[in-house]
């Protein structure tokens, strides 16, 4: 199984703070890697897909890049609605597996 | 719109089966697959598994093979997930989720709203 690790586990910031979360996988996996955000008590949204490409309807604050092992989600400027867990997922192969999340938290 | 509707939450002893329901509406039911996503209360997100809505075709998380079933009724473009053998540890929110082809790979684009399956002994 490809396992993914996301740092930080949860990270406090300020409202129009730039964000970085990071997802590592096991192993090289190509773009196949997806973003979601996640509020409480709400189902999963997705916001990226294929590394770096923008959900529709997604503001355009969310950005995703890597390849390989390594990829990044960024919040250009952190807004209210954005505070939420986010989970890195891959669909390179099966068992697709998640991170473990990103807890944003108002600081 | 795309919907994906779920049926209500259930408890359920030790033991037990249970099946939840995903009602969708706002697309073609067929040219989809459907997958199923539990989370433990406080946990992370767990893939269970999909299945190919067209083919009927399944692909199952390891740690739940023969214990869990998932199946679809075109004709009312609902997708189920049954779970058999229920322990403490299958206490959860369970989502279903429109398997999406996206750029050659997958994503999953639309979400039910979970349905909580609460085990006790």
């Amino acid at each position: 199984d490809i396992q993914m690790t996301q740092s930080p586990s949860s990270l406090s910031a300020s409202v129009g703070d730039r964000v970085t979360i990071t997802c590592r996988a096991s192993q090289t996996m190509s773009s196949y890697l997806n973003w979601y955000q996640q509020k409480p008590g709400k189902a999963p949204e997705l916001l990226i897909f294929a590394a770096s490409t923008l959900q529709s309807g997604v503001p355009s604050r969310f950005s995703g890049s890597g390849s390989g092992t390594d990829f990044t989600l960024t919040i250009s400027s952190l807004q209210a609605e954005d505070f939420a867990s986010y989970y890195c997922q891959q669909t390179y192969i099966t068992p697709w597996t998640f991170g473990q999340g990103t807890k944003v938290e108002i600081k | 719109q795309v919907q994906l509707i779920q049926s209500g939450a259930e408890v359920k002893k030790s033991g037990a089966s249970v099946k939840v329901s995903c009602k969708t509406s706002g697309y073609t039911f067929s040219s989809y697959g459907i997958a199923w996503v539990r989370q433990a209360p406080g946990q992370g997100l767990e893939w269970m598994g999909w299945i190919i809505v067209y083919s009927g075709d399944t692909n199952y998380a390891q740690n739940l093979q023969g214990r869990v079933t998932m199946t679809t009724d075109t004709s009312t473009s609902t997708a189920y997930m049954e779970l058999r053998s229920l322990e403490s540890d299958d206490t959860a929110v369970y989502y279903c989720a429109r398997r999406a082809v996206v750029t050659g790979s997958f994503a999953l684009d639309s979400w039910g709203q979970g349905t909580l399956v609460t085990v006790s002994s």
